[in-house]
């Protein structure tokens, strides 16, 4: 069974400098999607940004990227000049390809808790 | 607009009760999911569903039911509530084919269900 880890359940950055966040995951496929999802404090679960794991280009989103290690199953979110708004949970997300009858689920990390500080 | 409405958004059971959630969406998405999330656990798979009148055990489907009658709505029943199942429930749904032009790949969340058992 595919498995999302991210080790730091917290996390702070000053506004407008870099943070990065960590994910590993554990699979046997070798396709598959990668997400990082936010959710702030209205529940909400927001896409940040995805990767599919067929590119070896790094995905990036206005402020965010990912630097994403295929070999080592890492991805890696990196968030450029923070924002209050950026403090929410970040959840990394993984699901194979889907295929037709398939039902591919998202698998989540336990998520990071992200604090912007003034 | 177009999306996934849970209802209730807040329930407060005592031990023993019963209770439905309800998720509703107007995309004409296959799969729907249900899903909890716990601090520090992050979105753990309840039961999900692949098409009307189907569905299927998740990572963590104990204490749990699920009925997709009609295509639109997936129900979550909890026959005799414990302490145990106080959680935040999020469903979700998703086409059953990948669909490139779609911002997350077709998951969409509700804004959850806050439910407290006591």
């Amino acid at each position: 069974a595919q498995t999302v880890t991210q080790s730091q359940p917290e996390m702070s950055v000053q506004e407008a400098e870099t943070v990065t966040l960590s994910c590993t995951y554990d699979t046997s496929e070798s396709d598959y999607y990668l997400f990082w999802y936010k959710q702030p404090p209205s529940r909400q679960m927001i896409l940040v940004i995805r990767q599919e794991a067929y590119k070896q280009q790094n995905a990036t989103e206005n402020r965010f990227s990912v630097n994403f290690q295929k070999a080592a199953k890492s991805f890696s979110l990196k968030i450029s000049d923070s924002q209050l708004g950026d403090a929410a949970m970040y959840f990394c997300a993984y699901r194979r390809v889907r295929s037709q009858g398939g039902s591919e689920k998202l698998v989540f990390g336990k998520g990071t808790k992200l604090t912007v500080n003034p | 607009n177009a999306g996934v409405t849970q209802t209730p958004k807040f329930r407060v059971l005592k031990t023993g009760q019963s209770m439905t959630l309800l998720c509703a969406q107007d995309m004409n998405h296959e799969y729907m999911y249900w899903y909890r999330q716990d601090p520090g656990m992050g979105l753990r798979l309840i039961h999900y569903s692949v098409g009307e009148g189907t569905t299927a055990k998740g990572e963590v489907p104990d204490g749990y039911n699920v009925s997709r009658l009609k295509k639109q709505n997936f129900l979550l029943g909890l026959e005799s509530a414990a302490p145990s199942q106080t959680s935040v429930y999020f469903c979700a749904s998703s086409y059953s084919r990948d669909r490139a032009f779609s911002a997350n790949y077709g998951y969409t969340f509700g804004s959850g269900t806050r439910l407290t058992v006591v």
